[in-house]
This record gives C-alpha cells, structure tokens and sequence, in this order.
C-alpha cells in the first residue's frame, strides 16, 4: 500500500525557516518524480515543487523559487522541502504526493496519483 | 502560466442527477489535464488523467472529455459520496496550475 506521510510543519514567524519531511513506503520511490502541492484557505489548490527521481531536475513556482528548496534521500525514501524567508502568503497545507507518467500518442502525462495527508504551516508573528 | 477556470465555482443538485463541470486553460494544453476530487479536511483524490482516463479504482460514473483548451468532467448518476470538491490541473507546462475549484452540493 502506497504511504505518503508528511511532518515538520507548524508556527513560524515571517522571515523563519522550516523544513518538512515526506516518508514514503509501498512503491519504489526512486523511480518516481515527487512534488509538494499546497493549499491556502483563499488561493486554493497550489502546485509548488517537483523534483526528478535522480534528484538533478527540480522545478519551482515563481512565488517559492530562490527561498525553497526541494531535495529527496532515495536510501531513505524521504522528500524534504526546505522552506526559508517564509512570508505570510506561505501559510498553507503542504502535501507531498507522488507523480506517475503515462504515455500515449500525445506523449508523457504526469500526474499526482498519492497524496499525503498534509501539514499545516502558518507564518505570523 | 496558463490560467485554469472552471465553472460553476459551485452546484446544488440531487442524488441521481447528471452534473457536468466545466475548465477551460487560458492557452491550448492538448490532452494534459486531470481531475481530482476533494473532501473537508482531506487530500484531493486522482479521479482522470489524460483528459479522459479513468484512474483505478475510480467508478464509472465519473468520466472526463476534452482536449485543447475546453474540458468537461461529468458524473453521470450523483451519489451521496460524491458531494465534495472538483479540480482540474493542467501539466502541460510549468508551473504546473490548478483549476479555483467546484463545490458539488446537496440540493
């Protein structure tokens, strides 16, 4: 059974640091690419962060880009994301989920198939 | 980025009704689009990939269409277990977007 289970989130004051952890288990993790998704009361579902199964590509939204930082450990089936420099705008459910390719005649679909439970971040002071 | 907007942002209807929601992507994205589904308090749920692929374990009812910029998803008999939150995500190009979102409620 695929698990998704995120942890390390809480209050932090604007400017701060938190990292969060996603422990995956019941698929070979280093075979799949990996993002963080969040979800702000007002702005809705947010694609944040995906990084490659090798963990050389890692792609960002413009809003994260520069203060976070997504990485994995394969030998340890872990996603992280390094969030710095937070802002209040931040504050959001984060999810970890899991990515998968399909391929048809349109070429390689990607899609999140698992997701975690999410983690609550709020950044206030 | 492309822009995803669905519409209705929210339905009332009845157990048995046929709904269909509508997203339409600010530029053309071919087939590159899914559907998730969204309860209170938990994670989105996959629903259709590729615009019209069933996800596993998904029911029939639930089907998707389109391709370009104009797509639907459509329940065709609404269930109790149905009423909850829609979204389309596009994955054409990044950043990745999602849809605002479609709240199916009970009439």
């Amino acid at each position: 059974e695929v698990q998704l289970v995120e942890s390390g989130g809480g209050s932090v004051q604007p400017g701060g640091s938190l990292r969060l952890s996603c422990a995956a288990s019941g698929f070979t993790f280093s075979t799949h690419w990996m993002s963080w998704v969040r979800q702000a009361p007002v702005r809705g579902l947010e694609w944040v962060a995906n990084i490659n199964p090798g963990g050389s590509d890692k792609r960002y939204v413009d809003s994260v880009r520069g203060r976070f930082t997504i990485s994995r450990d394969s030998a340890k089936n872990s996603l992280s994301l390094q969030m710095d420099s937070l802002r209040a705008e931040d504050t959001a459910v984060y999810y970890c989920a899991r990515v998968t390719q399909y391929y048809d005649s349109n070429g390689y679909h990607y899609y999140f198939d698992y997701w975690g439970q999410g983690t609550l971040v709020t950044v206030s002071s | 980025a492309i822009r995803m907007t669905q519409s209705p942002s929210s339905l009332s209807a009845s157990t048995g009704d046929r709904v269909t929601i509508t997203c339409r992507a600010s530029q053309g994205i071919s087939t590159y689009l899914a559907w998730y589904q969204q309860k209170p308090g938990k994670a989105p749920k996959l629903l259709i990939y590729a615009a019209s692929a069933l996800q596993s374990g998904v029911p029939s009812r639930f089907s998707g269409s389109g391709s370009g910029t104009d797509f639907t998803l459509s329940i065709s008999s609404l269930q109790s277990e149905d009423f909850a939150s829609y979204y389309c995500q596009h994955y054409y190009s990044y950043p990745w977007t999602f849809g605002q979102g479609t709240k199916v409620e009970i009439k």
